[in-house]
């Protein structure tokens, strides 16, 4: 079956650019996480959400950073007035329920030049 | 208190051996750790998963070790094979939110 899809792959930007990271999840699945991953380092906690109530963005860096999943499924990351250090892989993972396996995405790899 | 530190950064074997791959903790409500492992331009995938109630859980040639007193686990990959050769994350939960570590890049060689 389908597993969570993400795009684009890559999106390459210029600094204070606006960028929208979508994340398609598997159908059914209620949770829905949103990571940062830099470059030989684990997935850092962004956000979380169960169905469309954003639970949880404690690990979103500052405001130019928001997440929304208006209708519970598709989720969307959005940063704002691009910088540098934003570039990094963003990945997406959704799980049945939030005590179940996570099903990561392959990620959008994002460069801010 | 949220931290994960996992070692080693990476590690080379010999097919047949068994790389172990050590991680700890200090937040005292995680309550599930998981395993991940990751092949190049592929998201992570859950290897295998123990709860803080069990001191060893085997499936197929995966092995973890928890010490829920030294708040210390730990990854065996019994007769490694080059197709192990990943990069794997040890990760910590409590409630909805996973802490992973910093991840190990294992090469087995042939």
């Amino acid at each position: 079956g389908a597993g969570v899809s993400q795009s684009p792959r890559y999106k390459v930007t210029k600094r204070g650019q606006d960028v929208a990271l979508r994340c398609d999840p598997i159908s059914g699945h209620v949770s829905l996480y949103w990571y940062r991953q830099a470059l030989g380092q684990g997935p850092e906690f962004l956000t979380y959400f169960n169905y469309e109530a954003q639970q949880d963005k404690s690990g979103l860096p500052n405001d130019r950073f928001s997440a929304e999943r208006p209708e519970g499924s598709i989720s969307t990351l959005t940063i704002q007035r691009t910088e540098q250090r934003d570039s990094a892989m963003y990945r997406c993972a959704s799980s049945p329920s939030q005590g179940y396996e996570q099903f990561f995405g392959p990620g959008t790899r994002l460069t801010v030049l | 208190q949220q931290q994960v530190k996992q070692s080693p950064q990476s590690l080379i074997v010999q097919k047949g051996g068994i790389p172990i791959i050590n991680c700890a903790y200090e937040n005292t409500a995680f309550d599930y750790f998981p395993w991940y492992q990751q092949f190049p331009g592929k998201g992570p995938a859950l290897l295998i998963a123990i709860r803080p109630d069990v001191s060893e859980k085997k499936e197929g040639r995966f092995t973890i070790s928890f010490n829920k007193s030294a708040k210390q686990f730990s990854l065996h990959i019994m007769d490694s094979q080059p197709g192990d050769s990943a990069t794997y994350f040890c990760a910590a939960k409590a409630g909805f939110k996973t802490i992973f570590g910093a991840g190990t890049r294992l090469f087995v060689k042939a």
